[in-house]
């Protein structure tokens, strides 16, 4: 089955304390990107990856890290998480080509930092 | 960065009605797709459109690239309906800037 898969779903932890949250996906998508989700703000981008070894930044990179070292593996790095990082995130693929291809979600990872 | 809005932000239907939901933004972008984000809180892709109008089942969009707006419309509206729809525009195909959304729900 075609998906994107993020671990974990659920995350409460504490300031400081270094997180990852991984991304996988099984469709070959060379486009990967993170999200994340406030009330009232919608969904801002964060990081996006075009293939292995080439990312940029989304809307709101303060804060974050990201790495794409395979195609199909896109994990967001939280180096020192602040509670301001407290939020709903959400990994997509979608392949490159003429225009642009829908965009597949992971079924998102809700964190909590106290 | 591209402004987009969406409208109305909150909506609230009896099973069966029709609605119409607007996306506006600021800049000429090179494609608009819509999702709808399901009270679990699944981000499901319903349409990319970056001009013309499309229809699936009961739901269509037609986007007008030069006025700079897209539409959803929703026909005979059903409980599964409710959730949020969210309309993200692209210029170049990397940077995605989405609306606040629109939540609908739909009444037995």
């Amino acid at each position: 089955e075609a998906q994107v898969t993020q671990n974990p779903r659920y995350l409460i932890t504490v300031t400081g304390k270094k997180l990852t949250v991984t991304c996988s996906q099984n469709m070959n998508h060379e486009y990967m990107s993170w999200y994340r989700q406030d009330p009232g703000l919608g969904l801002r981008q964060i990081y996006y990856s075009m293939n292995v070894e080439v990312t940029d930044k989304g809307d709101v990179p303060e804060g974050y890290k990201v790495s794409r070292k395979e195609k199909r593996n896109f994990p967001l790095i939280l180096e020192s998480p602040s509670p301001n990082q407290t939020s709903l995130y959400f990994c997509a693929s979608s392949l490159l080509g003429t225009g642009v291809q829908p965009q597949h979600f992971g079924d998102g990872t809700r964190l909590s930092i106290l | 960065g591209i402004q987009v809005e969406q409208s109305p932000p909150d909506l609230i239907l009896q099973e069966g009605a029709n609605s119409t939901l607007r996306c506006n933004f600021s800049d000429s972008v090179n494609n608009l797709q819509w999702f709808h984000q399901n009270p679990w809180g699944q981000l499901i892709n319903l349409f990319y459109i970056p001009s013309g109008t499309k229809q699936n089942g009961r739901l269509s969009a037609t986007t007008v690239a030069t006025e700079r707006y897209s539409l959803l419309y929703i026909s005979s509206s059903q409980t599964t309906d409710s959730g949020v729809y969210f309309c993200a525009v692209t210029l170049n195909g990397n940077q995605f800037y989405f609306g606040t959304g629109t939540s609908l729900t739909v009444i037995p």
